[in-house]
């Protein structure tokens, strides 16, 4: 079975740009979480959603925003990016309502690099 | 405030060595869970393990195990006879059962290499 897949594996844009993230989680999952991974430090939560619901946020500013679809993938999307949202962006899936019932399942990650 | 603190930024070891990775937490929920991943050069995290608040019992699987004490806020992990393959990322993580929000709270990680 395929595992959790995110496109694309890496990019390059420049300040003030905007960028898309995609994640298509493992099949019969309808949870998908997304992370923040900087350079040197341990991943920060974004944003997690599930039935196509946002029923989790962190401390990101409004820049940052997702969406769940029906067949439950989902995108991340940055506005007016920053040098400092370089980083690794990880999602991840799970069966349920994670934080606590379930362990999350991750991709590989994208790895945005702002100029 | 919920925080995950991993002292060792870097340790490193020969080969057949063992391994402790520290780990302590902060929070004042009683119900929380705790976890154990893994993260190789490719980026992907893997979960190694799950514990919950009210489970104290130590667990071994092969060469990995693990240490947990609610009365320290511990939550250590330890590598028998490590192996080159072992080399990686590891992180502990917190998460708390209130909020249903699916926030994991990650500590700073700590990069095992280990030398043939």
């Amino acid at each position: 079975d395929a595992g959790v897949t995110q496109s694309p594996t890496h990019l390059i844009k420049t300040r003030g740009q905007h960028v898309t993230l995609r994640c298509s989680p493992i099949s019969g999952h309808k949870s998908v979480s997304w992370y923040q991974q900087v350079l040197g430090q341990g991943p920060q939560f974004i944003f997690q959603y599930y039935e196509k619901e946002e029923r989790g946020r962190g401390n990101f500013p409004d820049r940052f925003s997702a969406r769940q679809f029906p067949n439950y993938s989902s995108e991340l999307n940055v506005n007016a990016l920053l040098l400092g949202d370089s980083a690794l962006y990880l999602c991840a899936s799970s069966q349920r309502i994670p934080g606590g019932y379930g362990e999350l399942f991750f991709g590989e990650g994208s790895r945005l690099t702002v100029l | 405030a919920q925080k995950v603190t991993q002292a060792q930024t870097e340790i490193s070891v020969v080969e057949k060595e063992d391994v402790t990775l520290d780990c302590v937490y902060e929070t004042r929920d009683t119900t929380y869970y705790l976890f154990w991943y893994k993260q190789p050069p490719s980026g992907e995290l893997v979960f190694l393990i799950r514990r919950n608040s009210f489970d104290e019992q130590n667990e071994i699987s092969g060469r990995y195990s693990w240490n947990f004490q609610k009365s320290t806020s511990s939550f250590n992990f330890t590598i028998t006879a490590s192996q080159v393959v072992d080399s990686a990322v590891y992180f502990c993580a917190l998460s708390l059962s209130s909020g249903n929000t699916g926030k994991l709270i990650f500590g700073q990680g700590t990069t095992l290499q280990v030398k043939p």
